[in-house]
């Protein structure tokens, strides 16, 4: 299985509500990225998870709280988003992080925020 | 800073080479990739070339380094239609910062006519 699987494919939620977005894979990769790519534009790193632990949070909002419960799942929970949020959010998994290591991408949640 | 640089927009007709470049700025970047994007996908992981090497081949594609420039280039041949999508270049961040976090680059949409 080489493949990393996202949930929802879209989700639409208002600015008061509370969702969770999921990431999976079974490759036994032990890093785990979030990234946020707004249209025509490049993804943007938020979130890095090495051996379940949380490495890199580039400045993120506290309305985006990410969790790693085991090695195979990642979770993004969105809480009071903003309309700007709105954005495809793509997860990504290496063997570790560190260079030279390939990132393979899921498909992405498409979010719209009202 | 590290900053990665593409032109925009590249068309060609099906059967000819496509040819799309990369500047980058960082260094220490040892590694550097080439993704695809198609309309509403996550992002596929083409190919890569460590710094050391000057050139790659695979198949229809070909990587070509110039590290003093800093240059970086990916080579279609023979491009078809569903070679039609978004193509990012990417570093991975070097040195003392090994946390495979990847800085993109605006993208390139290649639009292959018939």
């Amino acid at each position: 299985d080489t493949e990393v699987t996202q949930t929802p494919k879209h989700l639409v939620m208002g600015m008061t509500n509370k969702k969770s977005l999921k990431c999976e894979q079974h490759m036994g990769h032990r890093a785990m990225y979030w990234y946020k790519q707004k249209a025509k534009k490049p993804p943007e790193l938020m979130f890095v998870y090495s051996y379940e632990k949380l490495s890199i949070n580039e400045s993120v909002p506290s309305r985006f709280s990410p969790e790693c419960p085991n090695s195979s799942l990642l979770n993004l929970h969105l809480h009071a988003l903003q309309p700007e949020d709105s954005a495809l959010y793509l997860c990504a998994s290496s063997q570790v992080a560190g260079q030279g290591t390939e990132q393979f991408f899921g498909p992405g949640t498409r979010l719209t925020v009202l | 800073g590290e900053d990665v640089e593409q032109s925009l927009f590249l068309s060609v007709r099906e059967g000819d080479s496509s040819v799309i470049n990369c500047t980058y700025t960082d260094s220490s970047s040892t590694y550097l990739y080439w993704y695809k994007q198609e309309p509403g996908a996550g992002l596929q992981l083409l190919t890569y070339i460590f710094s050391n090497m000057d050139m790659k081949q695979d198949q229809r594609l070909t990587v070509l380094l110039n590290k003093k420039d800093k240059h970086l280039s990916l080579r279609i041949a023979d491009t078809q239609t569903g070679d039609s999508a978004i193509y990012f270049c990417a570093e991975s961040m070097g040195g003392s910062s090994n946390t495979g976090k990847l800085i993109f680059g605006q993208g390139t949409t290649l639009q292959v006519k018939p």
